[in-house]
Formats: structure tokens, C-alpha cells, sequence
């Protein structure tokens, strides 16, 4: 069973509206995290954003929220505002702690392009 | 600068020819690790270490070794390359222990984009 689940392969929006990319998972694991990493067509890999099992709020940097449903086990993204550079590959990842082994799973990614 | 370093940036082999990605981090992070990119299959976890001397199997081991002699160095070895390890492959570190439970994002090297022929 996959962990990690994103369904859209690839999203259009248009500049300078919001845009929610959606990400489900699935663990047994009660402290797990969830993450956002952004790859731009160079193909670097960069962090977005972290929310903890735990955390009461949805965590937030900048331009970027994550829409935490924990009952639905959900972690979505929300990029406001979205500007061309937006324009990349974007995963959900989960850390997970079980059993003494120590994962980080991603998803398969979803493609977002931002149109002018 | 800081960071992760992986090399080489790109590489040929042939079947059955065995090669090894090296990666360093001078960050003193505890936890590395080492996926594959695949087109539709974003990024596949091959083997990780919590710290020296320490190593554990991720989802597609098989092929592949890794050993973690220091802190700072995680190499990954194809022991006989296969068509199928035709791949990017990116090696990643996340701070300390506490990268295990805190909000701490990898750092990633640059990858290295792997053919086998």
C-alpha cells in the first residue's frame, strides 16, 4: 500500500491565485512528520515546509500553508499568490519512526505550472 | 559552502561494471540517506544511516550497498550495474538526531545522473 499518495500528476493555475496540491498518507507511526519539497526544472531539491503529527496549527512559510486534516490524513499544500517561478515538480514526503527504523517516503510528485 | 556533496554529476556504465556514488556533509548531521528519481516514480528511499557504523535497508536495496565509516561520509556502490539502475540519484542528510523528530528538512546533494548501457 502506498504511504505516501498524490494523486494529480500535474496542475495548471494562473498567476497570482492560489493553487492546492493535495497530498494523503498513511502510518501507524503516532510522531510522524510531513514535508513539501519543491524541484525546479535545475532539479534541485528544496524544503518547503514541515508540519509534526502533533502540531495544533497548520504550519505556514511565507507564500506556503499546509492544510493539516489529520482525521482524513491529509497534508495539502497551498501555494497564495502563485507566481512563474512556482512553476516546478513538487512531493510530499513523510518521516516515519517504527520498529527502530527511521523513513522518509515520498509520494510521486505532482507537476505544477503557472500560467502568465 | 555548507552542504551536501555528491559526485560524480553524471556517469556511464556498463552491465555488469560496479561504481561508487560518494556523498559528504559537513553539517555534522546524523541521519543520511540515498534515493532514486524515476520518472512517475518520484523518489524511491534506497539505504539510510542514523550515524556511524549504523545502516538500514529502504525500499529498493537491492543492488546496492552503503557503509558509513564517519559522520560525514555515505557512500552508495552498484555492485554490478544493471540497465534498471539507470537513474538520478540524490543523497540527502537532515540535522542531528533530532532530525528524527524536530522540523528539520533534508539537505540535499545535487544528484547524480546514472545510465547504464
Amino acid at each position: 500500500a502506498q504511504k505516501i499518495t498524490q494523486t494529480q500528476p500535474g496542475m495548471f493555475v494562473q498567476e497570482k491565485e492560489a493553487v492546492t496540491l493535495d497530498c494523503t498518507y498513511d502510518t501507524s507511526d503516532p510522531s510522524y512528520g510531513l514535508f513539501w519539497y519543491k524541484q525546479p526544472s535545475s532539479g534541485e531539491m528544496i524544503f518547503l515546509i514541515y508540519q509534526g503529527s502533533y502540531d495544533q496549527q497548520n504550519a505556514t512559510e511565507g507564500r506556503y500553508s499546509l492544510n493539516f486534516q489529520k482525521a482524513r490524513k491529509s497534508a495539502n499544500l497551498v501555494i497564495s499568490a502563485s507566481q512563474l517561478g512556482d512553476s516546478a515538480m513538487y512531493f510530499c514526503a513523510m518521516r516515519e519512526v517504527l520498529s527502530g527504523t527511521y523513513k522518509y517516503i515520498f509520494g510521486t510528485g505532482t507537476r505544477l505550472k503557472v500560467l502568465a | 559552502n555548507a552542504g551536501v556533496t555528491q559526485t560524480p554529476k553524471f556517469q556511464v556504465l556498463k552491465t555488469g561494471q560496479s561504481m561508487t556514488l560518494q556523498c559528504a556533509q559537513d553539517m555534522n548531521h546524523e541521519y543520511m540517506s540515498w534515493y532514486r528519481q524515476d520518472p512517475g516514480m518520484g523518489l524511491r528511499l534506497i539505504h539510510y544511516s542514523v550515524g556511524a557504523g549504523i545502516t538500514d535497508q529502504g525500499e529498493v536495496p537491492n543492488g546496492y550497498n552503503v557503509s558509513r565509516s564517519t559522520t560525514e561520509d555515505f557512500p552508495l556502490r552498484l555492485l554490478s550495474a544493471a540497465p534498471s539502475q539507470t537513474s538520478v540519484y540524490f543523497c540527502a542528510s537532515t540535522g542531528g538526531l533530532q532530525g528524527l523528530s524536530g522540523p528539520y528538512g533534508y539537505t540535499f546533494g545535487s544528484g547524480t545522473r546514472l545510465t547504464v548501457v
